[in-house]
Order: C-alpha cells, then sequence, then structure tokens
C-alpha cells in the first residue's frame, strides 16, 4: 500500500571524521548489494556495489561491507567532506529477478 | 557524453489532465525503468522495461502508462486515474542482466510534477 510521510534518518558527521551509514535488507535470496548517491534535486549515483560471494569491497574513500548472517549492509566514507552531504540509499537486488529495491535512505550531513 | 535524459525538469498538471514525462538514454541500455520518489522517502518502482515493445508494472503502476516503441525511449504518462501525483519521478537504464550480469542503474535528474 501507500507508504506514510517519513522523516529521514540523519547522521551528522564533523568534517574530516569517518562515517558509517547502515542498511538492513529485506529479502535473505539477494545477491547483488548498491549503494547510491542522491543530493537535493538529482537523480541517484551510484557509488558502489558489492556480490554476495563477497564480505567487503572497497572503492576510492568508500568501503562497503556486506553481513549475510543478519542482513546487514554498511556504507563507510572516510575522511567526510562537505561535498559528501547527501542522501545515501543501499538498494538490493537478486540475479534471477529484473527489480531493484530500495532502502528508506538516510540523510548525511557534514558539519565543517 | 553518454546518459539519461530526463524532460522537462518541472511539470504542473490540471486536474482531469493527462502528462507524459520524457526519459531518453544514450547509454544502450535494454533495461529502462521508472521511478516515483516522495519527500522524504525512498523510491518505489512503477513501471520497468527490459526489451523494446515489452513492459512491466512495478508497484505502483495504478494511474501510470508507458510505452517502448524504441530503445532510447521509455515515456511515462501519468493519468488522470493517479489521484495524487505531486512527487519526483526518476527514470533509470541499466544493461540487461543477461547480457551482463548484475550492474548498477544508472539514473536521471527527475522531473517534479505538481498539480496546479
Amino acid at each position: 500500500g501507500e507508504s506514510v510521510g517519513l522523516h529521514l534518518p540523519t547522521l551528522s558527521v564533523q568534517e574530516g571524521d569517518n562515517s558509517i551509514i547502515n542498511c538492513a535488507y529485506s529479502n535473505s535470496a539477494s545477491d547483488y548489494f548498491i549503494w547510491y548517491k542522491q543530493e537535493s534535486g538529482k537523480g541517484p549515483q551510484f557509488i558502489i556495489d558489492i556480490r554476495s560471494n563477497m564480505d567487503k569491497r572497497q572503492g576510492q574513500r568508500v568501503t562497503v561491507l556486506l553481513n549475510k548472517t543478519v542482513k546487514h549492509l554498511s556504507l563507510q566514507i572516510a575522511a567526510t567532506q562537505p561535498g559528501d552531504s547527501a542522501v545515501y540509499f543501499c538498494a538490493e537486488s537478486k540475479t534471477s529477478y529484473d527489480k531493484v529495491i530500495f532502502g528508506p535512505g538516510t540523510s548525511l550531513s557534514v558539519i565543517p | 557524453d553518454g546518459g539519461i535524459t530526463q524532460s522537462p525538469k518541472y511539470l504542473f498538471r490540471k486536474e482531469g489532465q493527462n502528462v507524459t514525462l520524457s526519459c531518453e538514454q544514450n547509454l544502450n541500455h535494454d533495461a529502462m525503468y521508472w521511478y516515483r520518489q516522495d519527500p522524504g522517502q525512498g523510491l518505489r518502482l512503477i513501471y520497468y522495461s527490459q526489451i523494446v515493445n515489452d513492459f512491466q508494472k512495478g508497484d505502483i503502476a495504478e494511474g501510470y502508462s508507458v510505452s517502448r516503441e524504441k530503445k532510447e525511449s521509455f515515456p511515462l504518462t501519468v493519468t488522470s486515474a493517479q489521484k495524487n501525483p505531486t512527487a519526483f519521478y526518476l527514470c533509470a537504464s541499466r544493461i540487461r542482466k543477461d547480457r551482463g550480469g548484475n550492474q548498477p542503474q544508472h539514473f536521471g535528474d527527475g522531473t517534479r510534477l505538481s498539480i496546479l
């Protein structure tokens, strides 16, 4: 059914600190996970992805951790910068399934 | 540069009117998607298409219609049957899974639809 209006979870961090954004996914059969960053008034941008045969994957300043036992995904951003302020979405998908399911998002605010 | 172009950026709808949102991609992607985003919420799937001349309903298809006559284009019509159309509409595309495995979606910059 239709969702009611929600307040996004918000994370505030000091510039230069590390950020950790968490996500609980819904389907234990999901085997592909993606993190997106969405700035105000724009479409989501791909940050990093991970497949279920991995526990950890690193990119430039970002690391994604996958814990399949508890269906948990996290995004770590090192040395957070003001330009990292945005809403971050996790998404899950299954190889045999065409749809991608998005989480509700977390708003990251970087304090200069 | 390859990418996805959505137009218009802002759109206003009168009562009883149908409006069409444009989505064009030059990424040579087979699969295209339409999502609706309400303030402070995640993305909800309206329709998706894996191949030309074929499309499937997503989770909130009522009041919407699509067509896929060309690989590059996937327009979304918001019909008068959609009683609460005010939202941010996002179009996405990606390589079809059977051609490249699971790959991330690429998104356009959205169309913001409001009621007059």
